[in-house]
């Protein structure tokens, strides 16, 4: 089956600019998770949903950072005038919503601010 | 807040033989350890997870031992094939859906 993706897999974008990454995850996975990864580091928690629930924005930067889940199923990360620190790999992941469940890797989206 | 420590950031050893990644947590309420693989290009993906009831897991190839006491558990790789080659990141639960992730561990098979 179809597993988790995202798009676009890569975009340059200039400081300033506002960018929207896309995630499609697995069917019928409640669960959905935003994390950044930096060149040579592990994954940075920014978002998390969990079906209807208010989503869990505790790990989202700064306030230019925002995400959105519609209809349960497709989820939207917006970067509002993007910074140079906000260069890293976006990756998305879903599960069928308990800790104990294994979480599903869309290939990440690389941003690159310049 | 909880952190986990991973060391080595680099491991490389001769195909066929063992390895060893370890990692140390700081929360004594986490209950769940997981270690994921991420190749080149692509999303993590989850080898094998451990429970805090138990102290030791196989999976083939693969096994995770915890020590609770010690806030640490390992990653145990034996007979070592070039697939094996990718990015391993160890993670420890905190709370009821986040997990707090360690820095990742390249391991390198050499032929």
């Amino acid at each position: 089956g179809a597993g988790v993706s995202q798009s676009p897999s890569n975009k340059v974008t200039e400081k300033g600019k506002d960018v929207e990454l896309r995630c499609d995850p697995i069917s019928g996975h409640t669960a959905l998770y935003w994390y950044r990864q930096s060149l040579g580091q592990g994954l940075e928690f920014l978002i998390y949903f969990q079906g209807n629930s208010a989503p869990d924005k505790s790990g989202l930067p700064s306030d230019r950072f925002s995400a959105e889940r519609t209809g349960g199923s497709v989820s939207t990360l917006t970067i509002q005038r993007t910074q140079q620190e906000d260069s890293a790999v976006y990756l998305c992941a879903s599960s069928l919503g308990t800790l104990y469940n294994e979480q599903f890797f869309g290939p990440g989206t690389r941003l690159t601010v310049l | 807040g909880e952190n986990v420590e991973q060391h080595p950031s680099t491991l490389s050893v001769q195909e066929g033989d063992s390895a060893v990644i370890k990692c140390t947590y700081s929360d004594s309420a986490s209950n769940y350890f997981p270690w994921y693989k991420q190749e080149l290009g692509k999303g993590p993906q989850l080898i094998i997870d451990i429970r805090s009831n138990v102290g030791e897991k196989k999976d083939q190839r693969i096994a995770v031992t915890l020590n609770k006491t010690a806030k640490h558990f390992s990653l145990h790789i034996t007979e070592t094939q070039p697939e094996d080659s990718a990015v391993y990141f160890c993670a420890a639960a905190r709370g009821n859906y986040q997990l707090i992730w360690g820095a990742g561990t390249k391991l390198i098979i050499k032929p």
